[in-house]
């Protein structure tokens, strides 16, 4: 079975500061891993995904992360925060694509960002 | 490209009732999944289609929850009765290619109310 456990339900950080938004997940066979974002009342859009390959991970609107097998991590960051960042944010994992690309989803953690 | 298309957008329904959202994906997609987002939780899988198919439909309440996929394109769920904990909103999404697990990219979602 796979789980995801994102710590913090809300997170407040100032603009222009550092965006660290933590994802840890448990998985028996090497995982796929994902992040989202969600604004109000809109679906979820991909801001970046981890399959094989490079760990360090590049998405949109300037997020990256970083696949840490030893401590089974897939942290979300981004060097400065932006007031068009204040969104709700879900890391989720899958084993694969096919019968196995089924998404299992963190509770979410509410990005605020203040002036 | 057009997105995910859902209707309707909003709901409210008394318990016992009927209901049927319906969801039109991407244009060329394979696979369509149905996933359920109760408030403060993360989205769960109901179903999976590849086509006509059912990939999984392990966390689908069978005994209320039904889904089809006509045609491998268009598809509806339906909660036949409702119950109060199915208040939630359900989000529709669809992926290109279920093997090389694309991108799922997801509808604006149906936000459910049982009163």
């Amino acid at each position: 079975a796979q789980s995801v456990t994102q710590l913090g339900s809300h997170v407040s950080v100032s603009e222009g500061a550092l965006v660290l938004l933590r994802c840890n997940y448990s998985s028996s066979v090497p995982p796929y891993l994902f992040w989202y974002v969600q604004y109000p009342n809109q679906g979820l859009q991909l801001l970046l995904k981890y399959t094989t390959g490079a760990t360090l991970v590049k998405g949109i609107n300037g997020f990256e992360a970083e696949f840490k097998k030893s401590e089974t991590s897939f942290h979300l960051t981004k060097p400065s925060a932006h007031m068009s960042d204040a969104a709700e944010y879900f890391c989720a994992v899958s084993r694969g694509g096919g019968t196995a690309s089924k998404l299992t989803f963190g509770t979410g953690t509410r990005l605020q960002v203040t002036l | 490209e057009a997105g995910v298309a859902q209707s309707p957008r909003y709901k409210i329904i008394e318990k016992r009732q009927s209901v049927a959202f319906w969801c039109n994906p991407i244009s060329g997609h394979a696979t369509l999944y149905w996933y359920q987002q109760i408030l403060g939780q993360g989205p769960k899988l109901l179903i999976q289609f590849q086509n006509n198919g059912v990939v999984d439909d392990s966390q689908l309440p069978k005994d209320r929850f039904s889904a089809e996929r006509l045609k491998g394109v268009d598809s509806t769920l339906k909660i036949q009765p409702a119950k109060l904990e199915d208040s939630a909103v359900y989000l529709c999404a669809s992926s290109l290619d279920p093997v090389g697990n694309n991108e799922q990219f997801f509808g604006p979602g149906t936000r459910l109310t049982v009163l």
